[in-house]
């Protein structure tokens, strides 16, 4: 059963402050991914990596930036948290395999930013 | 970029009626469509997904449909029961196995009335 893990389930934090996302999974998968959720406009995509050391934008990557070291960590990284990355942040993995893109998520960190 | 509609953004139904979500794509390039549910307090797990080789694919009582010359694809729930009761997520794609890059609709809200 895969599994993958966030470190944190709720934060509060001030504003300037900067923020670590921590996310594992289990399933030695090649891609892992970083989403925020926010009511009404879905999941969107902020960074992914689909190997060690590697990253690429998603659509929303201003603010934000990752790490990954090693294969089953993926580390978000908020430089200066802001009142408007107040949100649910989504962490998820998948292997790289042609006969499935299923996405497996964590069970999200609900940000809070005063 | 993708970009995907979805509608309606809620959606209440009578326990043992059908319901029906749809979604519109923009990328004529897109050839992977799932679908995820998230119930209350829980993360995103996809349910069903979809290639763009085929125009429609079934799983018990859920069922999707493409429409590649319209763009648009659909969700449908047959004899609907309370646990169906949970967010809905389109979402689609131009499948890549190194980082398939997943573009979410903004979710449908389905409450299902005993």
């Amino acid at each position: 059963d895969v599994k993958v893990t966030q470190s944190s389930r709720y934060l509060v934090k001030r504003t300037g402050e900067k923020v670590f996302l921590e996310c594992v999974q289990d399933m030695d998968h090649e891609n892992m991914f970083w989403y925020r959720q926010d009511p009404g406009l879905g999941l969107r995509l902020i960074y992914f990596s689909y190997d060690v050391k590697m990253k690429e934008k998603g659509d929303i990557p201003e603010g934000y930036s990752v790490s990954r070291e090693k294969k089953e960590r993926f580390s978000l990284i908020l430089e200066s948290a802001s009142t408007n990355q107040t949100s649910m942040y989504l962490c998820a993995s998948s292997p790289a395999a042609m006969n499935t893109g299923e996405l497996f998520f964590g069970e999200g960190s609900r940000l809070t930013v005063l | 970029g993708e970009n995907v509609e979805q509608h309606p953004s809620t959606l209440s139904v009578q326990e043992g009626d059908s319901a029906v979500i749809k979604c519109t794509y923009s990328d004529s390039a897109s050839n992977y469509f799932p679908w995820y549910k998230q119930e209350l307090g829980k993360r995103p797990q996809l349910i069903i997904d979809i290639r763009s080789n085929v125009g429609e694919k079934k799983d018990q009582r859920i069922a999707v449909t493409l429409n590649k010359t319209a763009k648009h694809f659909s969700l449908h729930i047959t004899e609907t029961q309370p646990e169906d009761s949970a967010v809905y997520f389109c979402a689609a794609s131009i499948f890549k196995a190194a980082g398939n890059k997943l573009t979410f609709g903004g979710g449908t809200r389905v409450l299902v009335k005993p």
